[in-house]
């Protein structure tokens, strides 16, 4: 059964550092997202993005985080100087169409820490 | 805005045992309601869904009924496992042309032999 992969599964990262963190959709969705959960907290919406481009973003996805596909697989997410705030379980998500009724499907995350 | 609210964890229970997670929501229209599952070490998955009021979604045995005039989608089985040990987020999407998840803040199920 296809699934979303993420990589890598931990990073430790010192504070003021960029980190990049790379996710592989479903191959045939077209919708990707972004979702973090800091520890203890609620899962939180961060971007979701389409056709190249951004559809959507929360509050949190400020100036220091960016989105890229750089090719046909890959989708990653930038944290340019990372703050303390940052250390959090970061999920990725694909599907098809970005409608109510459609399944969001899900990577297995990379727990970012910032030291 | 939207959000959701689930009860506290963790929920502990022996094998066989009924389990209810209560779930209620807040949204501005007529969302689509969502149970995801994290088995430890692996990401979301989706347990199962309902789009419209009355709905039932129903997958391995796990049950929910979208209650518009509670605004309720609790999560229930008739008798657990150790394997359903897991922690269960309850979510919503607005069925108004966005497409973002809301989620609960989780509950864990730990199950015992």
């Amino acid at each position: 059964e296809p699934e979303v992969t993420q990589t890598p599964s931990h990073q430790v990262t010192q504070m003021g550092q960029e980190v990049i963190l790379r996710c592989v959709p479903i191959s045939n969705h077209l919708y990707f997202y972004w979702y973090r959960q800091i520890l203890g907290q609620k899962v939180e919406f961060l971007v979701s993005f389409y056709n190249n481009e951004i559809s959507e973003k929360s509050e949190i996805f400020d100036d220091q985080f960016s989105v890229e596909r750089p090719d046909g697989s890959n989708f990653t997410l930038k944290i340019r100087s990372t703050k303390l705030e940052d250390s959090a379980m970061y999920f990725c998500a694909s599907t098809i169409l970005a409608s109510g009724s459609e399944t969001q499907y899900f990577g297995p995350g990379t727990r970012l820490l910032v030291l | 805005g939207n959000s959701v609210t689930q009860m506290e964890g963790p929920v502990t229970l022996s094998e066989e045992a009924f389990l209810t997670i209560n779930c209620t929501y807040t949204a501005t229209g007529y969302p689509s309601l969502f149970w995801y599952v994290q088995y430890p070490g692996e990401g979301l998955q989706l347990l199962l869904k309902a789009t419209k009021a009355d709905d039932k979604g129903s997958n391995k045995g796990f049950e929910a009924t979208y209650r518009k005039e509670t605004t309720s989608f609790h999560l229930e089985k008739g008798s657990v496992q150790v394997s359903d040990s897991a922690v269960y987020f309850c979510a919503l999407i607005e069925n108004s042309g966005y497409s973002t998840l809301t989620f609960g803040k989780g509950t864990m199920l730990l199950v015992s032999p």
